[in-house]
């Protein structure tokens, strides 16, 4: 298995822009995450989901963030309007009896 | 009380010796219990788990050490190497419902050589 595949591998981009982070899950697992990581805050739980329905998104940090999961293979997480202080890696991960995730995307918004 | 909670931030260990990293939680409907490892520029990846009707669970050089009624859990690494350098991330996850994780802080371990 190719394992948790996430695109783009780094973004680079002007505050006010839209920014889209794309995951394909594992075959298979029915759980889907994403988490945001920085310095300062570490490993942030935003939103999962269980057979593409949204189970929990407490941890989305405000109505720039949405999240969907149109079928069992993809998973978007949108910001718009994109600011500096989103700039983190996103990850994303996936479930059935084990977590795993993929390699993350680096976004810089300047 | 979706906290987990670990130390130390940081950890410098001699090539050989034991690096201990320990966390604490306090939601009882946590079920699972995944150590993950996190080296630069990748994602956590899964390094050993443990339930919590097991007390140790051991493999190669890492083990975790569980005391249910503390709600406290560890990773020992024994015969530490400077390929151990990395990130290690405790965390607790409800198995039902999804499999939602909870991750601790983070301790960045680094063995001299």
């Amino acid at each position: 298995d190719a394992g948790v595949i996430q695109s783009p591998r780094h973004e680079v981009t002007e505050m006010g822009q839209e920014v889209t982070l794309r995951c394909k899950p594992i075959s298979g697992h029915n759980s889907l995450f994403w988490y945001r990581q920085t310095m300062m805050r570490g490993l942030e739980l935003l939103i999962y989901f269980n057979n593409n329905v949204p189970i929990d998104d407490s941890g989305m940090p405000e109505d720039r963030f949405s999240a969907k999961m149109p079928n069992a293979s993809f998973s978007t997480l949108k910001i718009q309007p994109s600011e500096p202080r989103d700039s983190a890696v996103y990850f994303c991960a996936s479930s059935g009896t084990e977590q795993y995730f993929g390699p993350g995307t680096r976004l810089t918004v300047t | 009380q979706q906290q987990v909670k670990q130390s130390p931030q940081s950890l410098i260990v001699q090539k050989g010796g034991i690096s201990i990293i320990n966390c604490a939680y306090e939601n009882t409907a946590f079920d699972y219990f995944p150590w993950y490892q996190q080296f630069p520029g990748k994602g956590p990846a899964l390094l050993i788990a443990i339930r919590p009707d097991v007390s140790e669970k051991k493999e190669g050089r890492f083990t975790i050490s569980f005391n249910k009624s503390a709600k406290q859990f560890s990773l020992h690494i024994m015969d530490s190497q400077p390929g151990d350098s990395a990130t290690y991330f405790c965390a607790a996850s409800i198995r039902t419902g999804g499999f939602k994780t909870i991750f601790g802080a983070g301790t960045r371990l680094f063995v001299k050589a």
